[in-house]
């Protein structure tokens, strides 16, 4: 199984802040590497696809990049409504496997 | 409206068994990958179960022997079998539609395993 691991974990910051949150992978996954964000009670939303691919109407601050074992998820300017639960997956071999988890809170 | 709407959800006891749905709307599921993926309370996201379009099924290590992934062209509808249920079992569970990443999620259904 791909074990993914997400860095860092919480991660505090202010509006305005540009954001950086880390995935690995513990193996080569080409760039089969999602990302999605979740608020208390809600189901998850896909941001990110095949690592840098921007979802349909998903807001411009949020990029992808990486390939390999490394990827990153950046939001370019924290908009208060992006304060969130933020986790990476992979879908390169079953079993799916999913990140640890960021939660992106108020500093 | 594209969705997807979960059901099926509640409280059971150890060793019970219980069907989860997933009916569909606006899209055909048996066209798509479709994945049932779960959350215990306070924790993180599991993968449980995908159907390929082509009908080839796959599991989570913790759920195999136990669970039985589904889907009915006629009702436009997936489902999650689930028998042999334990405490560790316990979760909201959603349905989730497959195109490049998960891209259509329900609204999840709360399973509770208790005595």
């Amino acid at each position: 199984d791909i074990q993914m691991t997400q860095s860092p974990s919480p991660l505090s910051a202010s509006v305005g802040d540009r954001v950086t949150i880390t995935c690995r992978a513990s193996q080569s996954m080409s760039n089969y590497l999602n990302w999605y964000q979740q608020k208390p009670g809600k189901a998850p939303k896909l941001l990110i696809y095949a690592a840098s691919t921007l979802q349909t109407g998903v807001p411009s601050r949020f990029s992808g990049s990486g390939s390999g074992t490394d990827f990153t998820l950046t939001i370019s300017s924290l908009q208060p409504e992006d304060f969130a639960t933020y986790y990476c997956q992979q879908s390169y071999s079953t079993p799916w496997t999913f990140g640890q988890g960021t939660r992106v809170e108020i500093k | 409206e594209v969705q997807l709407v979960e059901s099926g959800g509640g409280l059971i006891q150890p060793g019970g068994s219980l069907r989860l749905s997933c009916a569909a709307s606006e899209f055909t599921v048996s066209s798509n990958h479709m994945n049932w993926v779960r959350q215990a309370p306070g924790k993180g996201l599991e993968w449980v179960s995908l159907i390929y379009s082509g009908g080839s099924t796959y599991y989570a290590d913790s759920v195999k022997g136990r669970f039985t992934i589904s889907r009915d062209n006629s009702k436009n509808t997936l489902y999650l079998q689930m028998n042999s249920l334990i405490t560790e079992d316990t979760a909201v569970y959603y349905c989730a539609r497959h195109r490049g990443g998960f891209d259509l999620w329900g609204q999840g259904t709360l399973v509770t395993v208790s005595s």
